[in-house]
């Protein structure tokens, strides 16, 4: 069983639609990361979140502590936005992180 | 401009060979992580260090090694005993206070 499931997997849209992608966790955590993995294979970090919601540009990122969900969403969505979103928590019992799978969005203009 | 060099980008391995990964920081962190990427998988820890000299085992730490000499480096070992060693290879850096994890733009290794 995986500590963090994402869904979907695999996501096509339209430019200009709105998405979102859903990640649930069993386990306890300090902090949830929303990350985002080009084609290249780099990582970088968009989201840091221990509750609440933060917003950067057209992304944004929730979390229910109570519920151990999460939720990023993208407004406007542009085709530079297709990439692979990974949802990750640090658990807090120790310096684990758990991610998940991954979720593969591509925009089309 | 800080950040985490990965090199070689790309890496092939005979067998029976070991190979090396390298991974270097600028960005003053203790703590350091190789994880393993394979299709349809989540990111798995292999390794993780937070000082200098001291380094502990992740979740699928067999038949691999590191070594934790400097703070900015963090060397892989991709040993002949690991049977199945291609995938796309992760390494990141963190302060241990806090939360955020900055990756490097990984490597690639196959079999040949």
């Amino acid at each position: 069983k995986n500590e963090v499931e994402q869904s979907p997997q695999n996501l096509t849209a339209q430019e200009g639609e709105f998405i979102t992608i859903n990640c649930s966790y069993s386990v306890g955590i300090s902090a949830l990361h929303w990350l985002q993995q080009h084609p290249g294979g780099g990582i970088v970090s968009l989201f840091m979140l221990s509750s609440g919601k933060k917003k950067h540009g057209r992304l944004i990122a929730t979390i229910n502590i109570q519920e151990k969900h999460s939720s990023l969403h993208i407004t406007a969505s542009h085709p530079r936005d297709s990439a692979v979103y990974i949802c990750a928590v640090r658990s807090n019992t120790g310096n684990q992180f758990y991610f998940g799978t991954g979720t593969s969005l591509t925009v089309i203009p | 401009d800080g950040g985490i060099t990965q090199s070689p980008k790309y890496l092939f391995r005979k067998e029976g060979q070991n190979v090396t990964l390298s991974c270097e920081q600028n960005l003053n962190h203790d703590a350091m992580y190789w994880y393993r990427q394979d299709p349809g998988q989540g990111l798995r820890l292999i390794y993780y260090s937070q000082i200098v000299n001291d380094f502990q085992k992740g979740d699928i730490a067999e038949g691999y090694s590191v070594s934790r000499e400097k703070k900015e480096s963090f060397p892989l070992t991709v040993t002949s005993a690991q049977k199945n060693p291609t995938a796309f290879y992760l390494c990141a850096s963190s302060i241990v206070a806090d939360e955020k994890l900055f990756f490097g733009s990984g490597t690639q290794l196959s079999v040949l």
